[in-house]
């Protein structure tokens, strides 16, 4: 079955970056592309960008361009979505999703705290 | 950006009733929408695909309509377990944008 396995919660102070991992199985990893979605406490969902796996192509969206680096290992299965110059407002529950269209399975969710 | 205008932003219902939640797309997605289902503490689960197309072995009583900019979800015979927020997400366009969100609570 599809699963999607996330990195641990983090705790960062403003100004520094932050990596959380994605970890995919149970089908063929280059065969879709990966999001990244984030959710701060008690709001909306928020789409970051995506991945395709296969070429390696990106896509952010604009308001994180030049602070969001997202990457893959194929040779792992595994999709790593990099956040850089870290605010509080930046705290929130990060989940990578499958899907070249509507993502259809996620992950748990990696929190990201930002605290001083 | 498409802004996606989704109401209400609240609704309670009983076990049993039906409910429609409603998204509007602030240009024409064509059928590019999906809904999703979030409760407290889990990742979001999609219910429907290509705004009315059931995703895997979602329960029936979940349906989606629509198309350009007027989209909705029906949820038919409630369930205490469809307690939860409800969210439309556009993808025909980047950046993807989501509606706010519909916490349905079950009385």
């Amino acid at each position: 079955q599809v699963q999607l396995v996330q990195s641990e919660n983090e705790v960062k102070r403003p100004g520094a970056s932050v990596r959380v991992s994605c970890k995919a199985s149970g089908y063929i990893f280059t065969g879709h592309h990966m999001n990244w979605v984030r959710q701060a406490p008690g709001q909306g969902l928020e789409w970051m960008g995506w991945i395709n796996p296969a070429t390696g192509d990106i896509k952010y969206a604009q308001r994180f361009q030049g602070r969001v680096t997202v990457t893959r290992d194929t040779s792992i299965s595994t999709v790593y979505m990099e956040l850089t110059r870290l605010r509080s407002d930046d705290t929130a529950v990060y989940f990578c999703a499958r899907g070249s269209y509507s993502p259809d399975y996620w992950g748990q969710g990696t929190l990201v705290i930002v605290s001083s | 950006d498409i802004q996606m205008t989704q109401s209400p932003s609240s609704l309670s219902a009983s076990v049993g009733d039906r409910v429609t939640i409603t998204c509007r797309a602030s240009q024409g997605i064509r059928d590019d929408l999906a809904w999703y289902q979030q409760k407290p503490g889990k990742a979001p689960q999609r219910l429907i695909y290509a705004a009315s197309s059931l995703h895997g072995r979602r329960p029936s009583r979940f349906s989606g309509s629509g198309s350009g900019t007027e989209f909705s979800l029906t949820i038919t015979r409630l369930q205490p377990e469809d307690s939860a927020t409800y969210y439309c997400l556009q993808h025909n366009s980047y950046p993807l944008t989501f509606g706010q969100g519909t916490r349905l609570e079950i009385k």
